[in-house]
Order: C-alpha cells, then sequence, then structure tokens
C-alpha cells in the first residue's frame, strides 16, 4: 500500500533562509507526486506537481521540489522565506491507476522575524 | 469565476442530530471528494464520486452518507451515527484522472453543541 511521511509536523526558519520541506513516498510503481498548501482556516491550494518529464518541478510563490526515485523522495524547497509562506504544507501521492490521493500528515512552516 | 463553493463556514450541531454540508462546483469536473481534516492527521477521506448517481465510500465513511445527483452537487451529511464529528470538512472537485490536480472549497467547520 502507498503511504506519505513527512518528517517534522513543525519546521521553523528565519525570514530570508532556506526553506526545505521533506517528503518521503512508497509506492509499487513510480507515482504522481503533490504538493499543496494551506493558509488557516481555508483550503488548499496545489503548489505544484510531478506526473511525467523532468524532476525538478517549479510552483508558484518560488517554490520548487525535485523527485527522486532512488531516494522515494520529494522534498519542497525555497531559496528565501517569507513571512507570507507561513502555512500548512502537505504532500500527496497518487499511484497512476488511481485518481486517489495518499496525504501526508502535514508541515505547518513557521517563519521567524 | 470558476470553482469551489462550501456551506455553510460554520456549523453546529446538536446531540442526535443529522446536519448537511453543502460542496457546488461550477468546473465542470466529474469527480468530487469529500475529505475529513483534524489537527495533525492530514485529510482522510470519507466518500468519492467520478460521476453522478454514483459514489465510493473512502477510508472513514461510518457516519456519513452523500448524494450525488446533480454533476455540480455533492452534499455530505453527517449523521447521529457519527460520534466524533468536530473536524473541519473540505470538499474537492477533479477531472477525475490520476494526474489532475484537486481543486479544494474553503472548508466547514462543525462543531458540536
Amino acid at each position: 500500500a502507498q503511504s506519505v511521511t513527512q518528517l517534522g509536523s513543525h519546521v521553523s526558519v528565519s525570514e530570508g533562509a532556506l526553506v526545505l520541506l521533506r517528503c518521503n513516498y512508497s509506492s509499487s510503481v513510480p507515482p504522481y507526486l503533490f504538493w499543496y498548501v494551506q493558509y488557516p482556516n481555508q483550503g488548499l491550494q496545489l503548489l505544484l506537481k510531478y506526473t511525467t518529464g523532468a524532476t525538478l518541478v517549479k510552483g508558484i510563490n518560488g517554490f520548487e521540489a525535485e523527485f527522486k526515485k532512488s531516494e522515494t523522495s520529494f522534498h519542497l524547497t525555497k531559496p528565501s522565506a517569507h513571512m507570507s509562506d507561513a502555512a500548512e504544507y502537505f504532500c500527496a501521492v497518487s499511484d497512476r491507476s488511481n485518481y486517489q490521493l495518499i496525504w501526508g500528515a502535514g508541515t505547518k512552516l513557521i517563519i521567524k522575524p | 469565476d470558476g470553482g469551489i463553493t462550501q456551506s455553510p463556514k460554520y456549523l453546529f450541531r446538536k446531540e442526535g442530530q443529522n446536519v448537511t454540508l453543502s460542496c457546488e462546483q461550477n468546473l465542470n469536473h466529474d469527480a468530487m471528494y469529500w475529505y475529513r481534516q483534524d489537527p495533525g492527521q492530514g485529510l482522510r477521506l470519507i466518500y468519492y464520486s467520478q460521476i453522478v448517481n454514483d459514489f465510493q465510500k473512502g477510508d472513514i465513511a461510518e457516519g456519513y452518507s452523500v448524494s450525488r445527483e446533480k454533476k455540480e452537487s455533492f452534499p455530505l451529511t453527517v449523521t447521529s451515527a457519527q460520534k466524533n464529528p468536530t473536524a473541519f470538512y473540505l470538499c474537492a472537485s477533479s477531472m477525475g484522472l490520476a494526474a489532475e490536480t484537486q481543486y479544494f472549497g474553503p472548508g466547514t467547520r462543525l462543531l458540536v453543541l
């Protein structure tokens, strides 16, 4: 069965510092991978996704993620954190035969001034 | 302006009462989903529907019911059998293919009186 692990329920970084949010998955087939962002008391919004092709995926708000098959990882990064990045981030995976998503538990990103 | 609407934003349920959460989309999406979100647990799938008049149980369907009489609408009823209904409920829709993005509504917060 597929599963998604997000390391760290809370990650704190200083404004201007590198953001790194970790996501590892288990899947018997190459999956589709997604990162979503949720601001307080709102729905989720897609940041980026990997389906096929280039393994480095660029998303909105300056975020990017790299699919590493050998490490079964899809970590999310941003070179320089901004106060507006404070939110909860969810990694999700689907196998190619099923459009349902399996969700990680989420990582709350805290930005220190 | 295309999107997903959920109502109400807040809903209060009394003991033994059934309540219905509304979800409407004008994205012409085939698939619709209901998720429950509890702190630290990510999103858990309650029900999903791929086409009109058809829906499938997700991981935590007990105590919930749905209908899909129109493509645009996918209401969720929280029945009195759901003993711990306090949560944030999110509705989503997609084209129904594995690589497709799920688009989310703003959510309904259900509280028990």
